[in-house]
Parts: structure tokens; sequence; C-alpha cells
């Protein structure tokens, strides 16, 4: 099966930027989906299809995918972003498309 | 107000069977593929299976973890969704997530509040 590795922390001062990485065996072939989950709620879409951003989610946020990493960008981090993170693809090598996680990575705003 | 919210969750005895509820509301539930995931406290996510549209014949599809025990249905005519439980086991323990998959961007753009499911004697 497939397998997402992320970073289990990521620690950055407000105002800088914030890189969170999702590995994976040719990642950049895939499509990656990234996801905010703040403690106590259901996780919210912030990055689809590597790069794109749902309505609503602010121009700080970002995504690029190419080779084995796929990377979710921060820009101007507020307190507010402080929450887990995961990265997300459909790993398509069985009958049916299976959802992957990555493991998850915890963003601290210092 | 596109919400999607669970039910049914609460402590189960090992062996036992639980089924949750998920209720859609404010989209075209029907036209919707629709996802359970779910976590272990402290732990990240993890797919359990999904259940595609009638016109996709309603298949399903489950997690290596779950197959065979748990099983995903839906009843339009209610917009809802449903997980059924069975031979649960201690590490099932989790809050379940229903969530949509919005098929334009093949990602979950709308979760439930989750339901809190604890297997435990």
């Amino acid at each position: 099966s497939y397998v997402l590795t992320q970073p289990p922390s990521v620690s950055v001062a407000p105002g800088q930027t914030a890189r969170i990485t999702c590995g994976g065996n040719n990642i950049g072939s895939k499509s990656v989906h990234w996801y905010q989950q703040k403690p106590g709620q259901a996780p919210v879409l912030v990055v689809y299809d590597d790069s794109d951003r749902p309505s609503g989610i602010p121009e700080r946020f970002s995504g690029s995918n190419s080779g084995n990493t796929a990377t979710l960008t921060i820009s101007r981090v507020e307190a507010g972003d402080e929450a887990d993170y995961y990265c997300q693809v459909w790993d398509s090598s069985s009958d049916h498309p299976f959802v992957v996680f990555g493991g998850g990575t915890k963003l601290t705003v210092l | 107000e596109v919400q999607l919210v669970e039910s049914g969750g609460g402590l189960v005895q090992p062996g036992g069977s639980l089924k949750l509820s998920c209720a859609a509301s404010g989209f075209t539930f029907s036209g919707s593929a629709m996802h359970w995931v779910r976590q272990a406290s402290g732990k990240g996510l993890e797919w359990v299976g999904r259940i595609r549209s009638k016109a996709n014949s309603y298949a399903t599809a489950y997690a290596a973890s779950v197959k065979g025990r748990f099983t995903i249905s839906r009843d339009d005519s209610k917009n809802t969704a449903y997980l059924q439980m069975n031979s649960l086991k201690t590490e099932d323990t989790a809050v379940y997530y229903c969530t949509r998959l919005y098929i334009t961007m093949d990602a979950f753009d709308i979760w439930g509040q989750g339901t809190m499911v604890t297997v435990s004697s």
C-alpha cells in the first residue's frame, strides 16, 4: 500500500513562512490534498489538487508537488494557523482506489 | 446551510455492534459519494470506507482493517449515510467522521463534527 510520510512537528515564528512536507514514492504523479485540523474540531480542506485553494481559504496557504515530495506552504503565519495538518492522496494500485492520509504534522506558532 | 451531522456513537463492549448515522443537508446528497474517516485519540486520520451514489451503483469499498466487519449504506430519501459496525474491537475506539467527496476537487470538502465510539469492557 502507498505510504505518506510527514514530519511530526514544525515550528515557526509569527509572520514567518511554514513549510510542511509530505513524502511518497513518485508523489508528483498524484494529486495531493491538505487538511487543517484544530483541537477538538473536524478537518478542513485548505489545499486540493496540489495547489488550489477552496473558497474562503486565505492566499497565504499554497501548495506544490514534484518528485517524491509535496509541500504545503503557509506564508505570514498567524497564531490561528496552529493546528495539525494532513496530506492525502488516492492509492489506485488496487481494484478500488483507496484514500491514504499522511501521519500528520503539528504546526506550532512560537 | 451545508452540513453533516453524525450520531449514534457510544460505549460498546468488544464483540458488540453499533450503527452510526450521518445526516446531510444543504447539498445534493443523492449525487455525492460519502466516506467515513476515523481518528483515535491523539492519532492521525484513518480512512474507513465509502459508498458511491446511485449513478455509480452504490458501490462500497473498505479499509483492510474493517473489511468484513463494517458495512456502509445510505438512504437517499432521508439524506443519510450509515456505518454499521460489527465484531467491534478495542482498536476501533475513535472519533468517526463522515465526509463528502467533492468530485470536482476529488477531495473531502464537507465534514461532520464526529461521533465518539468507545469499545471497552
